[in-house]
């Protein structure tokens, strides 16, 4: 069975700074993985998705996310942060028969003035 | 607008009151599925459908039932709520999770005394 971890519960990070957001894995055979973002009171939204090919994956609103085999990770990262990018963000990791969606724990990003 | 609908957004009921929540995609999507949120926890996912009258438990199905008679509906039922099951519940539903994703409702609080 596949499993997915957040190491931080929380980053804080003052507007235009850089952040990485850290996501590891666990899954015996082919990786799917997902970045979501939830806006407060909102539902969750796609941010990018890791299929196959290269390993640097771009998504919406300026965020990236960087697939590596060798240490089981898939961190987001953003060259540098505004105040609406304050929310919460899930890692996620598909099974191989493509119906069922794991979630990490959640970090949530506060992004200070 | 394409989008899927949960009522009610917000319910408080006691212990042992049957309730249900309803699910409502308008995108033609044969994948539905819900999940619970708790803090630290992430979403765990309760049961999926992948198709009219074809539905499967997720990771944490004790004490929640659902059916799935029309395409477009899934509702989930609390046949005897617990306060363990107090929670911020999501709908979400898909055309193919691998290339698309979940499309997810706004949430429904429900608070059991």
């Amino acid at each position: 069975a596949q499993s997915v971890t957040q190491l931080d519960s929380q980053v804080p990070v003052f507007e235009e700074a850089p952040v990485e957001l850290r996501c590891n894995y666990s899954s015996s055979v082919s990786v799917y993985l997902f970045w979501y973002v939830q806006y407060p009171n909102q539902g969750l939204q796609l941010l990018l998705k890791y299929l196959s090919g290269s390993t640097l994956v771009k998504g919406i609103n300026g965020f990236e996310a960087e697939f590596n085999k060798s240490q089981t990770s898939f961190h987001l990262r953003k060259p540098s942060v505004h105040i609406s990018d304050t929310a919460e963000y899930f890692c996620a990791v598909l099974n191989n028969a493509g119906n069922m969606l794991t979630f990490g724990g959640g970090t949530r990003l506060m992004v200070k003035p | 607008e394409a989008q899927v609908t949960q009522n009610p957004r917000y319910l408080i009921t006691v212990t042992g009151k049957k309730l249900t929540v309803t699910c409502s995609q308008n995108m033609n999507h044969e994948y539905m599925s819900w999940y619970r949120q708790d803090p630290g926890l992430g979403l765990r996912q309760i049961y999926y459908s992948m198709n009219v009258e074809v539905t499967d438990k997720g990771d944490v199905p004790e004490g929640y039932k659902v059916s799935r008679k029309e395409k477009r509906n899934f509702p989930l039922i609390l046949e005897s709520p617990s306060p363990n099951q107090t929670s911020l519940y999501f709908c979400a539903s898909s055309r193919g999770l691998l290339l698309y994703g979940y499309t997810f409702g706004s949430g429904t609080r429900l608070t059991v005394v």
